[in-house]
């Protein structure tokens, strides 16, 4: 059964540390997608990529968040310096951008930070 | 405003009666609708596509699109306890993107 892989799926850490987040897409899959979750804004879409190329990353706070695909099996998604209000389960998904746009998601990653 | 527009809930039903679960959207030329289900402390998982006015079944869901409107309605039939999740409604705003767009889910518990 095909699916997405998310580490770690849960961390805590302190304010101002970095916190790195990975994901590895479905195999054959073009699409890549990061969003955040909370209670207050539900989900969130961060930044997307095709073909490994980022396409939109306007919901991301540019000054603390990167996203980067270095190869089509792995996703990264950063966090530098960390912040309490970056507490949020992250997910990844993925899909084909041809024909219907099914997102598969992953597990999730839950981030606390203190 | 808002893109996707859902009733945050909490909606209860009972067992075996018809949940109805409801969405507006503000982009007109939005093409794909989707429901997402997602159980408490897990990932959200596609239960309904729809991309044309009309209905369209699957098994105990049927979904509803009506673009005229900007509606899009999710209906499960004899409901049952397992049914209770989270419903995400979600969008593709734009032709030629692929990223969709979520409400923030409407809470449905089914009381056996």
């Amino acid at each position: 059964d095909a699916r997405v892989t998310q580490t770690p799926r849960h961390k805590v850490t302190e304010m101002g540390q970095e916190v790195t987040m990975r994901c590895q897409p479905i195999l054959g899959h073009n699409t890549v997608f990061w969003y955040r979750q909370t209670m207050m804004q539900g989900l969130e879409l961060l930044a997307y990529f095709r073909n490994r190329a980022p396409l939109d990353d306007s919901g991301m706070p540019k000054d603390r968040f990167s996203a980067e695909m270095p190869d089509a099996t792995l996703a990264t998604l950063k966090i530098q310096p960390s912040e309490p209000r970056d507490s949020a389960v992250y997910f990844c998904a993925s899909g084909l951008s041809r024909g219907a746009n099914v997102l598969t998601f992953g597990a999730g990653s839950r981030l606390t930070v203190l | 405003q808002k893109e996707v527009e859902q009733n945050s809930g909490p909606l209860s039903v009972p067992e075996g009666a018809i949940a109805s679960l409801n969405c507006t959207y503000s982009d007109r030329v939005s093409q794909s609708f989707f429901w997402y289900r997602q159980y408490s402390g897990k990932s959200p998982e596609l239960i309904m596509s729809i991309y044309s006015n009309g209905d369209k079944e699957d098994g105990r869901f049927t979904a509803q699109l009506n673009k005229a409107s900007q509606y899009v309605s999710l209906l499960i039939r004899d409901s049952q306890p397992s049914d209770s999740a989270t419903y995400l409604c979600a969008v593709n705003p734009q032709g030629g993107s692929e990223k969709l767009v979520f409400g923030k889910g409407t809470k449905l518990t089914v009381n056996p």
